[in-house]
């Protein structure tokens, strides 16, 4: 079965600065990555996901992210964040043979300040 | 906005009731997924329901149940409530129901308050 670690449960930044948000998996076999986001009282929002091809993908609202297979990593980035990224960002995996379900990290809290 | 709709937004019950949450899923998509969030447990997979069969069980208590009509929308029930079920209940549909998960689309969840 797969699973998800996001090691940093909270990063503070500075409204310009750059961001990188960590995300960690673990399977025995093939897989599909997603990152959402999660802004207050709202569902989730898919930002990009790697399901096979160019190692780096890009997604809305400026963020790309990394697929690194032998560091088993999917790190987001965004080269220059605003207030209004302030949101929880959810890394997620499912595995690309026989029947998966997602499976979620703890979510990282990204605070934004001027 | 996902395509995805949930109702209620908030409901506030009593200890050892029973509720019913409801979610409908974008237009076309077969596969239904319930999910519960809590600040401690995080986002947690309940159940998965495609063209209205159960497919996987994640922590799922045996006093949840789901089911998927022929319509395709979906209900979560939960009886015998706890304090401890206070969460957000998120619903998600997809196109896919094996060989991996493409893309869950997410409703804006139900607030269930356990008093």
């Amino acid at each position: 079965a797969q699973s998800v670690t996001q090691l940093d449960s909270q990063v503070p930044v500075f409204e310009e600065a750059p961001v990188e948000l960590r995300c960690n998996y673990s399977s025995s076999v093939s897989v599909y990555l997603f990152w959402y986001v999660q802004y207050p009282n709202q569902g989730l929002q898919l930002l990009l996901k790697y399901l096979s091809g160019s190692t780096l993908v890009k997604g809305i609202n400026g963020f790309e992210a990394e697929f690194n297979k032998s560091q088993t990593s999917f790190h987001l980035r965004k080269p220059s964040v605003h207030i209004s990224d302030t949101a929880e960002y959810f890394c997620a995996v499912s595995e690309n043979s026989g029947y998966s379900t997602l499976t979620f990290g703890k979510g990282t809290m990204l605070l934004v300040s001027p | 906005d996902s395509g995805v709709t949930q109702t209620p937004k908030h409901l506030i019950t009593a200890t050892g009731q029973r509720v019913t949450l409801r979610c409908s899923p974008r237009s076309g998509d077969l596969s239904v997924y319930w999910y519960q969030q809590s600040l401690d447990q995080g986002l947690q997979f309940l159940i998965h329901y495609y063209n209205g069969e159960e497919r996987a069980k994640g922590n799922i208590l045996e006093r949840f149940s789901a089911q998927q009509f022929p319509d395709l929308h979906s209900e979560l029930n939960l009886s015998s409530l706890e304090l401890g079920d206070s969460a957000l209940y998120f619903c998600a549909s997809s196109l896919t129901t094996s060989g991996g998960v493409l893309e869950q689309f997410f409703g804006p969840g139900t607030r269930l308050t356990v008093l």
